[in-house]
């Protein structure tokens, strides 16, 4: 059974970088169809998607922070990375690290996440 | 502000039935799939529903999923007080390029 891990620093400076990862234990993160996905959520409030790479390295940003966003994938480690740039206090959140499966079905797309990590708390603050 | 709307909270008593509504566009839920979501308190979200309908293995079928149009619904029957938490939907925008979430139901089981 996957499961997901994130690690990263809890504490993080403004206008400095946030690095997280996250590792997959208990399957290969180069095989199978999936995505690999980054969603954050602000203490109290929704989910908020922030992108995603998929196995065979393209990927996709919420427009709103892709001046900001990398993902990347370490195949040989069986992880994946998260790292936002010039970071303020409205990045504060708990950042999940997702499985997911999206595709075309019947002409409708669809995208879903199967799998999670248990969430890191990241606070920015001087 | 969220691009899917949800109903902000609801509430039923133990046993019973009840639904949570999510709202979209023809961006989102009118031409691509729901999934839905539960987050148990101070826990990750957890995959409920996904493909509008299908309930992946381990979800017991006291938990429904269906759409019309633009909006999506979420059924739980014989509510139990272990089904408190936050309920939310998601689905790919196609003119965002990205998945979209409603704000969160909280249901409460009385």
């Amino acid at each position: 059974q996957v499961q997901l891990q994130e690690s990263g620093p809890g504490l993080v400076k403004p206008s400095q970088t946030l690095s997280l990862t996250c590792t997959v234990s208990g399957g290969s993160i180069s095989s199978g169809s999936y995505y690999w996905t980054w969603i954050r959520q602000p203490a109290g409030k929704g989910l908020e998607y922030i992108g995603r790479m998929y196995t065979s390295g393209s990927t996709n940003y919420n427009p709103s922070l892709k001046s900001r966003v990398t993902i990347s994938i370490d195949a040989s480690k069986n992880q994946f990375s998260l790292k936002l740039s010039s970071v303020t206090a409205a990045d504060t959140a708990v950042y999940y690290c997702a499985r997911s499966a999206g595709s075309y079905l019947s002409y409708y797309f669809y995208y879903y996440m199967d799998v999670w990590g248990k969430g890191t708390t990241v606070t920015v603050s001087s | 502000q969220s691009v899917l709307t949800q109903p902000p909270s609801v509430s039923a008593a133990p046993g019973q039935k009840v639904t949570i509504s999510c709202s979209g566009s023809s961006s989102n839920i009118g031409n691509n799939y729901v999934s839905w979501y539960q987050q148990l308190p101070g826990s990750a979200p957890k995959l409920l529903i996904y493909d509008n309908n299908k309930r992946p293995s381990g979800i017991p079928d006291r938990f429904s999923g269906s759409k019309s149009g633009t909006s999506a619904t979420l059924g739980i029957s014989g509510l139990l007080t272990g089904d408190e938490a936050d309920y939310y939907c998601g689905s790919w925008d196609s003119s965002l390029s990205v998945v979209v979430f409603g704000g969160g139901t909280k249901l409460t089981v009385l």
